[in-house]
């Protein structure tokens, strides 16, 4: 099941210009994740954050984490065009071991 | 909404077993699937793709041997960990896309495999 929610569920902006993405959930986690879809592609793992972290940097990955208001938000700078995927997050609850994603944003960089 | 299913949920198994897991998608077509692997509380980690009637492709490290991937429908994808060891012990998803470029992703439930 997917109860998270991406938001915007779309996005396109021009190259060079920082993207934001919003991912709100509704219980307890244990953990944040964010994955990168390329078209065809499988999932790809970009950045886990724990409930214990606010803000976490992989490269021009940005992820901040507020447990308070259950939301999370992943901010890519500087895009590129290679950066066009769809973005999901995926939390992992305190008692199990799976996974519950969001429906995705599908962001769109124009060059 | 589109729905996967996955079947077994979970499975406990002896070492030196094969298990098969079966990935549907019951109210779309899915040309492609999308098999991944989590440790407790770890990352997703993609094991492969499986395209209807052809070979999947398997990512970097994944024994194919190991996963046998069929996709031999359009609704139908099955994963068959051969000769099960502990370490296979795991929690195995799949995702189906539906439409092409962009087609909204669809995950299962996952199956959680226990071989002893």
């Amino acid at each position: 099941s997917q109860q998270g929610e991406e938001d915007p569920q779309a996005l396109s902006i021009q190259e060079g210009e920082n993207a934001t993405m919003n991912c709100s959930y509704k219980t307890s986690i244990n953990n944040l994740q964010w994955y990168r879809q390329n078209s065809g592609r499988g999932l790809v793992h970009l950045i886990l954050i724990r409930s214990n972290e606010r803000e976490k940097h992989s490269g021009r990955l940005r992820v901040t984490l507020d447990t308070s208001k259950k939301s999370s938000s992943l901010l890519i700078t500087a895009s590129r065009a290679a950066d066009t995927a769809s973005y999901f997050c995926a939390t992992v609850t305190g008692g199990a071991d799976g996974l519950t994603f969001g429906k995705g944003t599908h962001l769109i960089i124009q060059p | 909404g589109a729905v996967v299913s996955q079947h077994p949920s979970w499975v406990i198994c002896k070492s030196g077993t094969s298990v098969k897991i079966e990935c549907r998608s019951l109210d779309f077509q899915a040309t492609t699937m999308f098999w991944y692997r989590q440790f407790p509380k770890q990352s997703l980690m993609l094991m492969a793709t499986s395209n209807e009637g052809s070979k999947a492709t398997y990512e970097q490290g994944v024994e194919k041997d190991k996963f046998l991937i069929n996709h031999a429908s359009l609704t139908l994808s099955t994963l068959t960990v051969t000769s099960a060891h502990p370490e296979d012990s795991s929690f195995y998803i799949c995702s189906a896309e539906m439409g092409s470029w962009a087609g909204e992703l669809f995950f299962g439930e996952g199956s959680r495999l226990t071989v002893l």
